[in-house]
């Protein structure tokens, strides 16, 4: 089974900064993985797939990047809407699996 | 609009059965991968199964193979899960969630449903 680890668990960040997520794959997974946004009491939001590529609809401020084992969700101006918590998921194989998760949280 | 409603949780003891539904509309769960994903409480995302459109192809976490199983109905378009030997540690939120064929990423999830497992 594969396993990511994303880091850090939490971010302390403020409104307009920059932030770098990181997520890594126990084993290669080509450019198969999807970012997501979790706010509490909902259920996640797709954001991204194939690593880089933005779903409809998203801000032109989120960005991945990353191939094989080592990935990267940006946020290039943290605004008021982002903060919460984001997972990233491979999908290279099953079972499916998905990183601890990384809590943005305002500073 | 592609829309997904979970339903069917509950407060059940150790050992019990539930069935989860997942009633979907503005698409059609037999052209589609559907999944579930669970959250305990407090905790991150888990992947639990998956049943492929058109064939009866599916695939489990092993915290739950034989004891969940994920079923479809195309004339309700409805998506199912039936959970047996229900354990504590089965306790979270239950989310099912679209796949395109071949995609892999879950582009839309229900809102989730509640299972509590505890005597």
């Amino acid at each position: 089974d594969i396993q990511m680890t994303q880091s850090p668990s939490t971010l302390s960040a403020s409104v307009g900064d920059r932030v770098t997520i990181t997520c890594r794959a126990s084993q290669s997974i080509n450019i198969w993985l999807a970012w997501y946004q979790q706010k509490p009491g909902r259920a996640p939001k797709f954001l991204i797939y194939k690593a880089s590529s933005l779903e409809g609809g998203v801000p032109s401020r989120f960005s991945g990047s990353g191939s094989g084992t080592e990935f990267t969700l940006t946020i290039s101006s943290l605004q008021p809407d982002d903060f919460a918590t984001y997972y990233c998921q491979q999908y290279k194989s099953y079972p499916y699996s998905f990183g601890q998760g990384t809590k943005l949280e305002i500073k | 609009e592609v829309q997904l409603v979970d339903s069917g949780g509950d407060l059940v003891q150790p050992g019990g059965s539930l069935r989860l539904s997942c009633t979907a509309s503005g698409f059609t769960v037999s052209s589609n991968y559907m999944n579930w994903v669970r959250q305990a409480p407090g905790r991150g995302l888990e992947w639990v199964s998956v049943i492929y459109g058109g064939s009866v192809t599916t695939y489990y976490a092993d915290s739950v193979k034989g004891r969940f199983t994920i079923s479809r109905d195309n004339s309700k378009n409805t998506l199912y899960l039936q959970m047996e030997s229900l354990r504590a540690e089965d306790t979270a939120v239950y989310y099912c969630a679209r796949a395109l064929p071949f995609g892999g990423y879950l582009d839309y999830w229900g809102q989730g449903t509640l299972v509590t497992v505890s005597s």
